[in-house]
C-alpha cells in the first residue's frame, strides 16, 4: 500500500527535551515537506527536501533541523529552541518537476509539550 | 514572496445554496494553484488544480490572474462537502498554503 507514513501520531515531550518525527514514503517522490499546522493559521512549511542530502529553509524553521540521508525519509527534529513546538505537524511529498503543489500528505503527528 | 490570502475563517451555507470559498494570492511569476481539502478524520488531500481546468465533487475554480484570485465554487453545496478547505500555490521549489475556510453546509 503506497503512501506516506508518520510517526508516532502522538507524542509527549517535557520542556528541554528536543523530539524527532518520522516521516516515510513509499511512492518514490523526490521532493518532501515538513508543515506545522495551527488553529487559524493553516500550514506553514517549516522545511523542505527537493532532493536528497540537500534541504532548505520554509517560512518558520527556527528550533527545527532535517535529514534527508534517503529519498523515502525525511525526519524532523523538534528542538528544544522551538519555543512553541505544541502543534500538529505534517508530512508530505511530491514527484520533483511535477506541477508544483500535487503534494500527498500523511496523517499527521500531534506533539504536546508537557 | 508568495502569499495565500483566505479572508473566510468559517463559511456556513444550507444545503442546496450556492458556495463560494475566496483565495488571493501574491506571486510575482507564473503560479500554480491548488485546492486542498480535509475532511474530519482524514488526511489532507487535492481537491483541483487550476491547470486542469476540472470539475471534481462538482467544485469549480478559475484562475483570475488580474484579481489575482482563485476562488472554489460550487452551485448547490451539500452536506458531505463540510470540511476545511485550504488555498495553495505552487511557486520556485516550495508550496504555500492560505491559513483555510472551514465549510459549515447546515442540513
Amino acid at each position: 500500500d503506497g503512501g506516506i507514513t508518520q510517526s508516532p501520531k502522538y507524542l509527549f515531550r517535557k520542556e528541554g527535551q528536543n523530539v524527532t518525527l518520522s516521516c516515510e514514503q513509499n511512492l518514490n517522490h523526490d521532493a518532501m515537506y515538513w508543515y506545522r499546522q495551527d488553529p487559524g493559521q493553516g500550514l506553514r512549511l517549516i522545511y523542505y527536501s527537493q532532493i536528497v542530502n540537500d534541504f532548505q529553509k520554509g517560512d518558520i524553521a527556527e528550533g527545527y533541523s532535517v535529514s534527508r540521508e534517503k529519498k523515502e525519509s525525511f525526519p524532523l527534529t523538534v528542538t528544544s529552541a522551538q519555543k512553541n513546538p505544541t502543534a500538529f505537524y505534517l508530512c508530505a511529498s511530491s514527484i520533483a518537476g511535477s506541477p508544483r503543489g500535487e503534494l500527498f500528505f500523511g496523517e499527521g503527528s500531534r506533539l504536546t509539550v508537557l | 514572496a508568495q502569499r495565500v490570502t483566505q479572508p473566510e475563517k468559517l463559511l456556513s451555507v444550507f444545503k442546496g445554496a450556492p458556495v463560494e470559498l475566496k483565495c488571493n494570492y501574491s506571486y510575482s511569476g507564473s503560479p500554480e494553484l491548488f485546492w486542498y481539502v480535509q475532511y474530519s478524520r482524514q488526511r489532507l488531500q487535492l481537491l483541483l488544480r487550476h491547470i486542469s481546468r476540472e470539475s471534481i465533487k462538482g467544485f469549480t475554480a478559475d484562475l483570475n490572474k488580474g484579481e489575482t484570485s482563485f476562488h472554489l465554487k460550487k452551485p448547490f453545496a451539500q452536506e458531505e462537502d463540510s470540511a476545511m478547505y485550504y488555498c495553495a500555490l505552487g511557486g520556485y521549489q516550495k508550496v504555500t498554503f492560505g491559513t483555510g475556510t472551514k465549510l459549515q453546509v447546515i442540513p
